[in-house]
């Protein structure tokens, strides 16, 4: 398995430009989740899905939209970039109901630069 | 305030010393997790607890749910443990899903050989 990919590892934008992170799992998981991290500050969660179809706003949203039309992916759209959005962007996903229920996979990462 | 608080949040060691990491929470929990995340690095799951002590090679991470903290033990530390270390909790939640984690900032550890 490849767990948890996320494309880019590095990207720079201009202000008002727009982008799409890319996040899939090929672990079957149901539950996806992006958080940003910034300096001094714990992992915030943006966006999560429970499921295909299914998704919900976080603690951080504005600026950002989701998707799940399949349970492998779940990309994250930045609509019009601002420099408050430069930040580490992490995609996890879980399983609950397994032995290891809730056990949090994560990806690599991607970080953003906005300019 | 932050519902996780993580002591110390900056911790240096000799190699061979034994670290210990605490982490509190306010609130009711079903589940307590720790990460590592090595500089410029991923992240990744070392424990999930809901009671007592787990334990995984040099690691040991212990819960106790009345007092609402943990503590992440390393024994024989080693160069190669220097890392940040995050706590993460799953919030009870009684009604939908509680999938969702509530994080603390973070214990950078350095450890010299």
């Amino acid at each position: 398995n490849a767990g948890v990919t996320q494309t880019p590892k590095f990207q720079v934008l201009k202000t008002g430009q727009s982008m799409t992170l890319q996040c899939a799992q090929d672990m079957n998981h149901e539950y996806m989740s992006w958080y940003r991290q910034d300096p001094g500050m714990g992992l915030r969660l943006i966006h999560y899905s429970v499921g295909a179809g299914i998704t919900d706003q976080g603690e951080v949203p504005n600026g950002y939209n989701v998707s799940r039309s399949t349970t492998e992916d779940f990309p994250l759209r930045l609509l019009s970039a601002a420099p408050s959005q430069t930040s580490v962007y992490f995609c996890a996903s879980s399983r609950p109901g397994t032995t290891n229920s809730y056990e949090q996979y994560f990806g690599p990462g991607t970080r953003l630069t906005v300019t | 305030k932050n519902e996780v608080e993580q002591s110390p949040q900056n911790l240096t060691a000799q190699e061979g010393e034994f670290i210990t990491i605490n982490c509190s929470y306010s609130v009711g929990i079903s589940a307590l997790h720790w990460l590592q995340q090595h500089p410029g690095g991923g992240i990744v799951s070392l424990f999930m607890l809901s009671s007592g002590k787990k334990k995984h090679g040099r690691l040991i991470a212990t819960i106790n749910i009345q007092e609402k903290h943990s503590s992440l033990h390393i024994t024989a530390s080693h160069p190669r443990d220097s890392a940040v270390y995050i706590c993460a909790v799953r919030l009870n939640w009684s009604g939908g899903s509680n999938y969702k984690l509530t994080f603390g900032k973070g214990t950078l550890l350095t450890v010299n050989p």
